[in-house]
């Protein structure tokens, strides 16, 4: 109940492209939703998070998109560049004070 | 300063080393962690500091002894390492009240560590 699972493993999209990256949970006490971007020998930074009590969020080319009963939540970058290369994590955590349960991860691979 | 600091970036050590790995920041974040990561794998939680008191060890070998001496500084204590203990090692601040709580960790870049 603690896995948070994560699709694709990769994701290769073209220079302006759409990439989405799927998650998905059991734990309906998980209550904060970030996602992590991390680029090769640094460490995850965060990108942008939700909670369950909205059902999208947007920052600049980054939406979360939020599915309380299917227990899903998505990553979009519109207009994918080749800086967002990276590999992206999402993340749940339940409760104040608790840690986070971290997807495998999806390795984005942005064409120019 | 937003950011959390490790030193060094990268450390080679022999298996009969003892060595030390330094996380420091000053935001204020009373919470403070040690993640794992091996290549292509997310970090994993080994140790949690929260207001300078060890709050959760990860079952983590006691080759690995955390310390955390003061609010802004958190140290990594290594001795007698495996080659399978190669990983980067990254430390993690966050804030324990208030609605910015939920703003998540701080990561620092890590240390590249490797045991030969």
């Amino acid at each position: 109940q603690q896995q948070v699972k994560q699709s694709p493993q990769s994701l290769i999209v073209q220079k302006g492209g759409i990439s989405i990256i799927n998650c998905a949970y059991e734990n309906t006490a998980f209550d904060y939703f970030p996602w992590y971007q991390q680029f090769p020998g640094k460490g995850p930074a965060l990108l942008i998070a939700i909670r369950p009590d909205v059902s999208e969020k947007k920052e600049g080319r980054f939406t979360i998109s939020f599915n309380k009963s299917a227990k899903q939540f998505s990553l979009h970058i519109m207009d994918s560049q080749p800086g967002d290369s990276a590999t992206y994590f999402c993340a749940a955590s339940k409760g104040y004070g608790q840690n986070f349960v971290f997807g495998p991860g999806t390795r984005l691979s942005v064409l120019p | 300063d937003t950011e959390v600091t490790q030193t060094p970036k990268h450390l080679v050590m022999g298996m009969t080393n003892k060595k030390s790995l330094k996380c420091e920041q000053h935001m204020g974040h009373r919470a403070m962690y040690w993640y794992k990561q091996k290549a292509k794998k997310p970090p994993e939680l080994m140790f949690v500091y929260s207001y300078e008191k060890l709050s959760i060890n990860e079952s983590v070998p006691s080759r690995f002894s955390p310390e955390c001496p003061n609010s802004s500084l958190l140290n990594l204590h290594l001795h007698a390492l495996q080659p399978e203990d190669s990983a980067l090692y990254l430390c993690a601040s966050r804030l324990t009240s208030g609605i910015l709580y939920y703003y998540g960790y701080t990561f620092g870049s890590g240390t590249r560590l490797t045991v030969v």
